[in-house]
């Protein structure tokens, strides 16, 4: 099937540095998402970006975190500064159209220190 | 509360047995997927459904949106279908996110 491709798969830093995640999406598809896992518990929407905008944000998308995809290459969701709690898996997601089919990539495991 | 509820939280079957995963839905959703995370973590697309039944391989799934539920049914399990399968939905209230539900942790054993 497509495939949503993320950079790092892990990646440590230290509390208050700042981290950006790359996610490549299927080459065709318009619709971009980043999603939160802690801990193999459940998946928590962030944010979701079409046209170059965010179209909408979760509670869980704080004021240190950003998205953009500049110029078609990687869609990035940045955190700038850091916090403990933000350690989690986060995933990439991709689709075609609204509310179609959700394609994920295999997650960036993030750890702060 | 939740709006998608999974159920049961764990499973576990021997090798060539089957069984049925469910996902109750709270509000009106327009389409469900099904998931499958395997052991390193990744998300397996597993299926897409607005109405209706699709099957493939040893799966099949369904889903009702009427009465607001969705079921995966999996037959002659094998050892690789162990992880943990998520059922999610976007909802109708003009959003454009997944709603997950907490998961089924399945485990086949020989």
């Amino acid at each position: 099937g497509p495939k949503v491709l993320q950079i790092p798969s892990h990646q440590i830093i230290d509390m208050g540095q700042m981290v950006t995640l790359n996610c490549d999406p299927v080459s065709n598809h318009l619709y971009f998402y980043w999603y939160k896992q802690i801990l193999g518990q459940q998946m928590e929407f962030l944010v979701n970006f079409y046209n170059g905008k965010v179209m909408e944000k979760s509670k869980l998308f704080k004021d240190q975190f950003s998205v953009e995809r500049p110029d078609g290459s990687y869609f990035t969701l940045k955190i700038q500064p850091t916090a403990l709690e933000d350690s989690a898996v986060y995933f990439c997601a991709s689709s075609l159209d609204f509310y179609a089919e959700q394609f994920f990539g295999p997650g960036t495991r993030l750890t702060v220190l | 509360g939740d709006q998608v509820e999974q159920s049961p939280s764990a499973l576990s079957l021997h090798e060539g047995t089957g069984s049925a995963l469910r996902c109750n839905f709270t509000t009106t959703m327009r389409a469900v997927q099904w998931f499958q995370q395997n052991s390193r973590g990744s998300l397996i697309n597993l299926f897409y459904l607005a109405s209706g039944t699709k099957e493939n391989g040893r799966l099949k799934s369904t889903f009702n949106s009427k009465e607001s539920y969705s079921t995966l049914h999996i037959r002659d399990a094998q050892l690789e279908d162990s992880g943990t399968y998520f059922c999610a939905a976007p909802n109708t209230e003009g959003a454009d996110r997944l709603t997950f539900g907490k998961g089924t942790q399945l485990i086949i054993q020989p």
